[in-house]
């Protein structure tokens, strides 16, 4: 079974410049997830997406970040304009639904560095 | 914000000890898992328990959860070098709609 996909794996651009993350689910995952994990700290929820859907972006910087699910299979994260403080590893992750099948699967993970 | 908060921070163990790491959050969940980082890497998810069960194994991992006091703890017998990695737990929680919400997790060292 193929994991779950991410790419670029490594990024630096200069502030105020745009940036996109692509992800690739697990094939028959309806949740899909990105976090932002800043160096020493546990990953934060930006969105999450049920199908096509939005379930959650309440931490979402929506005036900078966007992301959208097209046609419920793989997702992009973009950032527009970037600041200092993006520089992160943004990580997504994708799961079967339903109550007891909430075990999240990773990629790799993208390293965003903001200088 | 984050939901969970895991105890200690950091923790530093030798080789065939076993080490303790506490996991507390504040609001009603589904489930809680555990997910061990290796530096440089993404999460590998290690366990998942259910809000009804007490306690559960799985090989060298036993995982606690204790619904009124909103805790749970992760223990690992006989410690590895291997072991060395950040272990977060994640809660499936019910608040408006269903999320998985990370802690800041422990960082574990196991000396040779």
């Amino acid at each position: 079974e193929a994991g779950v996909a991410q790419s670029p794996r490594y990024k630096i651009i200069e502030k105020r410049q745009s940036v996109a993350f692509w992800c690739n689910p697990i094939s028959g995952h309806a949740t899909l997830y990105w976090y932002q994990q800043i160096l020493g700290q546990g990953p934060k929820l930006l969105i999450q997406f049920q199908n096509n859907g939005v379930v959650d972006d309440s931490q979402l910087p929506k005036d900078r970040f966007s992301a959208e699910r097209l046609k419920g299979v793989d997702s992009t994260l973009k950032i527009q304009p970037a600041k200092l403080e993006d520089s992160a590893v943004y990580l997504c992750a994708s799961s079967l639904w339903g109550r007891g099948n909430t075990e999240a699967f990773f990629g790799q993970g993208t390293r965003l560095t903001v200088v | 914000s984050q939901q969970g908060e895991e105890d200690p921070q950091a923790l530093s163990i030798q080789e065939g000890e076993n080490a303790t790491m506490n996991c507390s959050y504040k609001t009603s969940i589904n489930n809680l898992q555990w997910y061990r980082q290796n530096s440089g890497r993404g999460l590998v998810h290690l366990i998942l328990i259910r809000s009804n069960e007490r306690e559960k194994h799985s090989g060298r991992l036993r995982v606690t959860l204790d619904t009124s006091k909103k805790s749970s703890s992760l223990l690992i017998t006989a410690s590895r070098a291997a072991d060395t990695a950040s272990y977060f737990c994640a809660t499936d929680i019910i608040q408006g709609a269903q999320k998985l919400v990370f802690g800041q997790g422990t960082r574990l060292t196991i000396n040779p």
